[in-house]
């Protein structure tokens, strides 16, 4: 079936730590993108990327890095440099233009 | 900048009852608007959207929503609530301009009373 796999479903951090949240859709997507989700605020933007080798910051991209190497694939890294890290991150992906975007079932993420 | 009000935290409905919830948006030109929910723990997913053409947009289970220009808003309605509607619902918006880029709401939780 297709779809947006995101791992791990649940992640701990420790002071000082990077970590990587993976995200992998093989719905042939141009455009995949990491959203935070907190508590009463919706959904905040952290980057996007709309083809390989290419991404843009979004609303709160500080604390964070992205790569798209592959087409299918756009890992988040949480740096030490998030202060509050802790937050519900969501990955998604669709094709350029109208179309919805398709969202994974999300990474949770914790401090230590 | 694009941007989305959802003016109430909690919708409670009795069973059965006409259920809506509420957007309005914020967008320089015409807009494409979309509504999600999202179940706990889980990722969103996508319910309707309105791009062009008929003001009533009809989606998946049941839901449809009007979009009203000269008020801004795209209200999501279903004519009978049930249980297992009770989720949260977030209202997004784009505008034309090429850089596929949503801007959502905070989030509606709606509660259906059996």
């Amino acid at each position: 079936d297709g779809g947006i796999t995101q791992s791990p479903k649940y992640l701990f951090r420790k002071e000082g730590q990077n970590v990587t949240l993976s995200c992998e859709q093989n719905l042939n997507h141009d455009a995949m993108y990491w959203y935070r989700q907190d508590p009463g605020q919706g959904l905040r933007l952290i980057y996007y990327s709309q083809i390989v080798n290419d991404f843009q910051k979004g609303d709160i991209a500080e604390g964070y890095s992205v790569s798209r190497e592959k087409k299918e694939s756009f890992p988040l890294t949480v740096t030490s440099a998030q202060k509050n890290p802790t937050a519900f991150y969501l990955c998604a992906s669709t094709f350029l233009g109208t179309q919805p975007q398709h969202f994974g079932d999300g990474t949770r993420l914790s401090i230590l | 900048a694009q941007s989305v009000a959802q003016p109430e935290d909690q919708v409670n409905v009795a069973e059965g009852n006409p259920l809506t919830v509420k957007c309005t948006y914020s967008v320089s030109g015409n807009p494409y608007l979309f509504w999600y929910v999202q179940y706990p723990n889980r990722g969103l997913q996508f319910l309707l959207k309105y791009i062009t053409g008929d003001n009533l947009v009809k989606g998946s289970y049941g839901f449809e929503a009007e979009f009203n220009k000269s008020q801004t808003s795209f209200h999501l309605k279903k004519p009978s609530a049930l249980v297992s509607d009770s989720a949260l619902y977030f209202c997004a918006v784009r505008d034309r301009d090429g850089n596929n880029r949503l801007a959502f709401g905070k989030g509606n939780q709606v509660v259906v009373i059996p």
